[in-house]
């Protein structure tokens, strides 16, 4: 375990569905992330929370919709998404810039069907 | 460069070889490179964060170098070994921005 939790593993959802992902961290940091990886490309960020507060929304479709409540916790709520959504979709969490790196969580494997 | 690049995109290599692989990153703005071991169905795990142009790191028998001005990194792993085999991705960010910037990775696989 790395300290940053990740739920579900796995999630199969259907078009019309709404689900959420989960990611817990409890290692004191006060920035958290969102990438997406998808077959053969790079990790792509989604969005960034520092201190709470969204700095960073990488041109994310509204269906997809973060939500940071408090430092540890990072959710993100998923609606009416398309087949070409299916990816990996990794947390990570640092303090401030990640000097001493990133820690991610082991990602949610998600399949639209 | 606009993007992080790495390659060889993948590598096959026997048990006891040496071997290494580049990341390119943009050089202007440039803030931090970071080097990522990611196992299969684990988490990526930071290898090293390197910020300082001529930087040299090492953590047992891997070892990393930057070259700020020009823009790229080269990773060595020293005496593969089958546990070695994952996928190294690199990252860079920017002053301007909280953004870190992944490559593609190179897959490294070692052979007993």
């Amino acid at each position: 375990e790395t300290g940053v939790t990740q739920t579900p593993r796995h999630l199969v959802m259907g078009m019309t569905n709404k689900k959420s992902l989960k990611c817990e961290q409890h290692l004191g940091h006060n920035a958290m992330y969102w990438y997406k990886q998808s077959a053969k490309k790079p990790l792509e960020l989604m969005f960034v929370y520092s201190l709470e507060e969204r700095v960073e929304n990488n041109s994310v479709p509204s269906r997809f919709s973060p939500e940071c409540p408090n430092s540890s916790h990072l959710f993100l709520h998923l609606h009416t998404l398309q087949p070409e959504d299916s990816a990996l979709y990794l947390c990570a969490s640092s303090q401030d810039r990640g000097d001493r790196g990133y820690t991610f969580g082991s990602g949610t494997r998600l399949t639209v069907v | 460069i606009l993007n992080v690049e790495q390659s060889p995109q993948s590598l096959h290599v026997q048990e006891g070889d040496s071997t290494n692989f580049t990341c390119s990153f943009p050089s202007s703005n440039f803030y931090a490179l970071h080097w990522y071991r990611w196992e299969t169905a684990k988490s990526p795990e930071a290898l090293f964060v390197m910020t300082l142009n001529g930087d040299e790191k090492k953590k047992g028998r891997i070892s990393a170098t930057l070259n700020t001005k020009e823009g790229y990194s080269y990773l060595y792993i020293k005496g593969s070994q089958p546990e070695d085999s994952a996928t190294y991705l690199c990252a860079s960010s920017s002053y301007n921005t909280d953004k870190l910037i992944f490559g593609t990775g190179t897959r490294l696989q070692v052979f007993p």
